[in-house]
């Protein structure tokens, strides 16, 4: 269990429609990446949130946008969708564990976006 | 684009045998993390292995690094059907702040 949930589990949309996506940490830390994972392919980098702020991004266009809460809750939307945006999308958060490393990631069950 | 190559794509061994799985990368890394995956699912984090560190055990799982060969490997003592899954090694690139997955080793289990 890595206390990271996320919601809704499966979505379907149409093209053109506009998503969000939600998580929950219970770490208590104030960093949360998201990732996109095509079918058959590794998790890809979104972005990172620290502190409500975007702290760094990947090779994805501005129609993802993200939001982090006080709370340590976290949404990532995505507007004008494509039928590529078809992916399992997961969240992430470091472990609370004093003296681990916030490299390590804890991922939650993931978010699974079905474009039509 | 991707960071890490993992080696093989898919892997169907017995139960009771070892699996290998290998990771080669590209860039100077911090660390390097194996990651397992069940059924598309949420990833879970498996071990982390420092760029000074060659060689590092948890339970049945047997990590090794080679920063001059710029790759790792995996090993599952033992294998069980509950070890099928995927499997990612992931680096995190110095200086950035995000986890570079590869395209996973798909492990079957054979009972």
């Amino acid at each position: 269990e890595t206390g990271v949930t996320q919601s809704p589990t499966h979505l379907i949309k149409t093209r053109g429609q506009q998503v969000t996506l939600r998580c929950s940490s219970q770490s208590g830390h104030n960093t949360v990446s998201w990732y996109q994972q095509a079918l058959g392919q590794g998790p890809q980098f979104i972005f990172q949130y620290y502190r409500e702020e975007e702290n760094g991004r990947g090779n994805f266009p501005p129609r993802f946008s993200g939001l982090q809460f006080p709370n340590y809750s976290s949404e990532l939307n995505v507007n004008a969708l494509e039928l590529d945006d078809s992916a399992l999308y997961l969240c992430a958060s470091p472990p609370p564990q004093r003296g681990s490393s916030t490299d390590t990631q804890y991922f939650g069950p993931g978010t699974r976006l079905t474009v039509l | 684009s991707q960071q890490g190559e993992e080696d093989p794509q898919a892997l169907s061994i017995q139960e009771g045998e070892n699996a290998t799985m290998n990771c080669s990368y590209k860039t100077s890394i911090n660390n390097l993390q194996w990651y397992r995956q069940n059924s598309g699912r949420g990833l879970v984090h498996l071990i982390l292995i420092r760029s000074n560190e060659r060689e590092k055990h948890s339970g049945r799982l047997r990590v090794t690094l080679d920063t001059s060969k710029k790759s790792s490997s995996l090993l599952i003592t033992a294998s069980r059907a509950a070890d099928t899954a995927s499997y990612f090694c992931a680096t995190v690139i110095q200086g950035a702040q995000k986890l570079v997955f590869g395209q996973g080793t798909r492990l079957t289990i054979n009972p």
